[in-house]
């Protein structure tokens, strides 16, 4: 089953204990994206990454760091959570062919204390 | 990426055909209009995609007039289980690099 995986799902910590929540998809996607949704503020991209040892920065990156090492994987880490990165993490790939469609993973929700 | 503009809310009822409409004036020549469907606590999740006139799939349709200015979403015979946020994004077919997802349509379906 094509699928984006995402562990763990919840998670509560402690503000600067680093973190690293990981995502996983099975579709041989180049493309790859963390978002963030906060109430009335919809689904804002953290990172994203268009191959392998290729990432940029989205609409919000401040606080947080990704890796792309294999075509598969694109963990996102949090060196030092804050509480407002309490938050709910989506992570989603894609072909980048047409139809440009976005498969998004469970999500994890974080709260940092 | 052009803007887009969607009511924030509508009320439904089971049975309904329900319009949702997206404007998004400054749409470029190559742009595409997607519209993702996103329950509570789940990630988005395309339901169509269209670049002119009329597109329809097993979920939905989408209408989009000939100055591409805004698309409407239609969900024939909604149910409970339509309850939903709606996404309108719109964009070339590379511009995932930064999608940007606005608040949404948050489509209430009363019995």
């Amino acid at each position: 089953e094509a699928q984006v995986t995402q562990n763990p799902r919840y998670l509560i910590t402690v503000t600067g204990k680093k973190l690293t929540v990981t995502c996983s998809q099975n579709m041989n996607h180049e493309y790859m994206s963390w978002y963030r949704q906060d109430p009335g503020l919809g689904l804002r991209q953290i990172y994203y990454s268009m191959n392998v040892e290729v990432t940029d920065k989205g609409d919000v990156p401040e606080g947080y760091k990704v890796s792309r090492k294999e075509k598969r994987n694109f963990p996102l880490i949090l060196e030092s959570p804050s509480p407002n990165q309490t938050s709910l993490y989506f992570c989603a790939s894609r072909t980048g062919l047409a139809p440009d469609t976005q498969y998004f993973g469970p999500g994890t929700r974080l709260t940092v204390l | 990426l052009a803007k887009t503009t969607q009511p924030i809310s509508m009320d439904s009822y089971e049975g309904q055909e329900v319009n949702i409409t997206c404007s998004h004036n400054n749409i470029a020549t190559n742009d595409y209009i997607t519209w993702y469907q996103q329950f509570p606590s789940q990630g988005p999740r395309f339901i169509i995609q269209g670049y002119k006139t009329k597109v329809t799939n097993e979920v939905a349709s989408l209408f989009i007039p000939a100055d591409r200015k805004s698309s409407t979403l239609s969900l024939p015979r909604v149910s409970l289980s339509d309850t939903a946020v709606y996404y309108c994004l719109v964009g070339d077919r590379n511009y995932g690099q930064n999608f940007v997802f606005g608040p949404g349509t948050r489509l209430s379906v009363l019995p």
